[in-house]
Order: C-alpha cells, then structure tokens, then sequence
C-alpha cells in the first residue's frame, strides 16, 4: 500500500505571494491534518479534514487554508506569503477521526521564502 | 493552555539503554503518542498509551501516568541507527489533532 504522498517536496517563494501545497493520504484513509514544523516551534497543528469538513483548528491566521476533496486528497494554502511561513509543512493521514488512530505522516513539503 | 516538556538533547552509547522523559500539561487528554523522526525525514510512529502502565515493543517501550502527567520511552540495545529526534505527542481529544513536544535529538555514539 502505497504511502501519504506530498507535492512539491521543495518550494522557494517570495512574500507576497501565495502557495497550494497538496497531499494524497494513504489509500482508504478519510482523515488528512496538517501540520508546520520549524526548528524553533517544532511541530505546530495546522488542521484536519474528515469527510471533506475541517473539523479541528490550530492557532494559525486566517492566511492558511485547507480543504478536502470527495476522493480524500488535500490541499493547504498559505496566502500572502511572510518570512516566517518558511517551514516544512507536513501531512498526515488515519483511517478515522478517532484520535487513538495512528497517523501515518507524508515526507513534507519544505517551503522557502525570501 | 497545552505544555509538553522534553529535554532538546541526549547522548547515549550504541547496545546501552536510554531513557526519554516527557511531561505535558494539557487541557483535555484522550493518549499519548511518540514517533521518530530522522533529519530530513518524516515522523513515524512508535507507540501510542491511553492507560497507566507500560507499553512494550521489541526495543521500544513506552510507560504513561496520567496522574502525574509523565510519559517516558526506554530504547534498550541501543544501535547507532536509532540517533534521530524523538518526538513526544499528546492527543488533548476530538479529533486527530495531537500536540507535540519539540523533540528530543538522541545521539548514538561508539
């Protein structure tokens, strides 16, 4: 079974400008969270789609965004872009929305903006 | 407010045993989770308690008090293969949200 993909792996942008990072969970999987890590913040929860709904939240401005598709895919996006927005940001996946669920984590997209 | 408490750094020696400590102050609490992450390398799990008590797996064992808010994970028979940083993850309930520390990097020397 193949595992949490993630596109683009790499990505260097500058402020101001928005980005859509995307992620396929593993196939079967209905939950995909999201998550930042940065070397100072370690790994921060972004939020998690379930059946196409975001039912949890972390503290992150309104900038960031996510959605869910009828086939379990998901996508992220970060708009008007700032320095430190540069992180790895990565994807998990589970089969429900139950959190004794192992999650199962995607490589990361690692963003860069100058 | 949620704080997990890890120490940032611990050196052991390859066939030795290492002890990693966490603690967590979390407004809700439905377990605890600890994954392994090698430098430029996504998290993979390790263990997951709910219960008091502890957890074993091969080299891998997890113990958990909820009453004192503690978890810690034994690695026994150390190989140089298990430097990587150790990620300690509460998950405060609803949902697959988890709350995580901000790792333990563990080296393996000779």
């Amino acid at each position: 079974k193949a595992g949490v993909t993630q596109t683009p792996r790499y990505l260097i942008k500058t402020r101001g400008q928005q980005v859509t990072l995307s992620c396929s969970p593993i196939s079967g999987h209905r939950s995909v969270s999201w998550y930042q890590q940065t070397p100072g913040q370690g790994l921060q929860f972004l939020f998690e789609y379930f059946s196409e709904t975001q039912r949890n939240k972390g503290n992150f401005p309104g900038r960031f965004s996510g959605r869910q598709f009828s086939n379990s895919r998901s996508e992220m996006n970060v708009s008007t872009l700032e320095l430190g927005d540069s992180a790895l940001y990565l994807c998990a996946s589970s089969w429900t929305a139950a959190n004794q669920e192992t999650q199962y984590f995607g490589p990361g997209t690692r963003l860069l903006v100058l | 407010g949620q704080n997990i408490d890890q120490p940032t750094e611990m050196t052991a020696t390859e066939g030795a045993i290492v002890q990693i400590n966490c603690t967590y102050q979390t407004s809700g609490f439905n377990g605890l989770f600890w994954y392994q992450q090698h430098a430029g390398e996504a998290p993979t799990f390790l263990s997951y308690n709910v219960l008091d008590g502890l957890e074993e797996k091969g080299r891998f064992s997890s113990f958990l008090s909820r009453s004192k808010g503690y978890s810690y994970l034994l690695l026994k028979e150390l190989q140089m293969k298990d430097s990587a940083s150790y990620l300690c993850a509460v998950a405060p309930g609803g949902g697959n949200k988890l709350t995580f520390g901000t790792g333990t990097q563990l080296k393996v020397e000779l």
